[in-house]
């Protein structure tokens, strides 16, 4: 299995614009997290999906900010409209339900400028 | 939630056993502690986890005192290639993967 597949690795963009991030989970996990990770606030938890269901989307810092999960090989995380604040490293990570190790991508590098 | 406190660095040589501490005084009994740990530029790894017993994987072994208020990850050996940030953490229910929360970790440099 090739793990968790991100795109793109790096996205520079300009203030105001929309930004998708996207996320192919590994093959039969049913669970699936975006994280951001910044030099100030450390690995934070965005979301959390279950069987293509967000569970606790209480890590969202606003309505900027919205994901999807339409089936269980594709995710999405959407930024709109971006703002220089959202640079960061976004991970996304899959488990099986309930397993206690989650499996996480190569991450997405945003910059906002 | 329940919090866990690791050193902010730690330096081991290379071919040496490293020892890990993580205090987590307000431990729950159904919390779960896991490790992760993050090489430059890449996503976090699993490790290890466990309750109350000790634990042993191809990557390392997890110490779990008997009052649970503290653990200890061993790397038997360490290489250049276990430089890293080490998570200590927590969760619930169960032992899932399903609420990890980071904290800042311990950086590991391994010295050659």
């Amino acid at each position: 299995d090739a793990g968790v597949i991100q795109s793109p690795r790096h996205e520079v963009t300009e203030m105001g614009q929309e930004v998708t991030l996207r996320c192919k989970p590994i093959s039969g996990h049913n669970s699936l997290f975006w994280y951001r990770q910044t030099m100030m606030r450390g690995l934070e938890l965005l979301i959390y999906f279950n069987n293509n269901v967000p569970i606790d989307d209480s890590g969202m810092p606003e309505d900027r900010f919205s994901a999807k999960m339409p089936n269980a090989s594709f995710s999405t995380l959407k930024i709109q409209p971006s703002e220089p604040r959202d640079s960061a490293v976004y991970f996304c990570a899959s488990s099986i339900s309930g397993g206690p190790e989650a499996f996480f991508g190569q991450g997405t590098r945003l910059t906002v400028v | 939630d329940a919090k866990t406190t690791q050193p902010n660095s730690m330096e081991s040589n290379e071919e040496e056993p490293v020892h890990l501490p993580c205090n987590h005084s307000t431990i729950s009994g159904t919390d779960y502690i896991h490790w992760y740990r993050q090489l430059p530029s890449q996503g976090p790894e699993y490790v290890i986890h466990g309750l109350t017993s000790n634990v042993n994987n191809r990557m390392a072994s997890l110490a779990i005192a008997e009052d649970r208020k503290s653990s200890t990850l061993i790397l038997h050996r360490a290489t250049l290639r276990d430089a890293a940030v080490y998570y200590c953490i927590l969760s619930a229910p169960y032992g899932s993967a399903r609420q990890l929360t980071f904290g800042s970790g311990t950086q590991l440099t391994v010295l050659p």
